[in-house]
């Protein structure tokens, strides 16, 4: 299947420190992506869906001030968690559709980002 | 999209067949069913979809009941590295939104 690769993998941030994550589409052109959040034993919930080039949507009760979505590109999307609180400590994912040779693909996931506030 | 039913949680035994069962009564003509599956502390893995037909890829099978108000996933023969919480999700094509559910936590012992 196609790849999403998303970085970093960990990151552990300061309390009311800006943390940046990418989600890169590496051999097809997303022109759909979407962020989850998970946490521990829970399942996954949809954030945001963001088309490129358009403003991303959010799901209801997602902050966009704190959780900033850019798709500037077909194959990059960033997630910028800003002031950063220890609540929103949790496993970050990213999700990608878009165009394969001929046809639209499924959405493909990447490796997710776990992220520590302290 | 509609709502799924899955169990929380099977067992199964390695080199076995496992069978994870998802209800979907509420299932509309144009809804697809998917499958994921997310190992531990990894992002979720697509494994297969169908609309009404029975699907098989290298993965898994996928059985839809003829009414398609259930379907059943197949990992013909088990391996430790199946152990994963596995999503039965449905919904319309294209993929614009997936929200999943709680999923089954699938246990493949030695």
């Amino acid at each position: 299947g196609a790849v999403v690769s998303q970085h970093p993998s960990r990151v552990i941030c300061k309390s009311g420190t800006s943390v940046k994550i990418e989600c890169r589409s590496l051999d097809f052109q997303a022109t759909t992506m979407f962020w989850y959040r998970q946490f521990p034993k829970k399942s996954l919930m949809l954030m945001a869906t963001s088309n490129e080039g358009s403003k991303a949507t959010y799901e209801q009760g997602v902050e966009k001030d704190k959780f900033l979505i850019n798709h500037a590109s077909l194959t990059l999307s960033t997630l910028t968690v800003t002031s950063a609180h220890p609540e929103d400590s949790s496993f970050y994912i990213c999700s990608a559709r878009g165009h394969l040779g001929q046809g639209d693909t499924e959405a493909f996931f990447g490796q997710g980002t776990r992220l520590t506030v302290v | 999209d509609a709502k799924t039913t899955q169990p929380p949680s099977m067992d199964c035994a390695e080199g076995r067949a496992a069978n994870l069962p998802c209800n979907h009564s509420t299932i509309s003509g144009n809804e697809y069913v998917y499958w994921y599956r997310q190992i531990h502390s990894q992002g979720p893995q697509y494994i297969i979809h169908g609309l009404k037909n029975n699907e098989t890829n290298e993965m898994a099978s996928l059985i839809i009941t003829e009414d398609r108000k259930s379907s059943t996933l197949i990992l013909p023969h088990a391996t430790l590295r199946d152990t994963a919480v596995y999503y039965c999700i449905v919904r319309a094509a294209p993929p614009l939104r997936l929200t999943f559910g709680e999923g089954t936590q699938l246990t493949v012992n030695p």
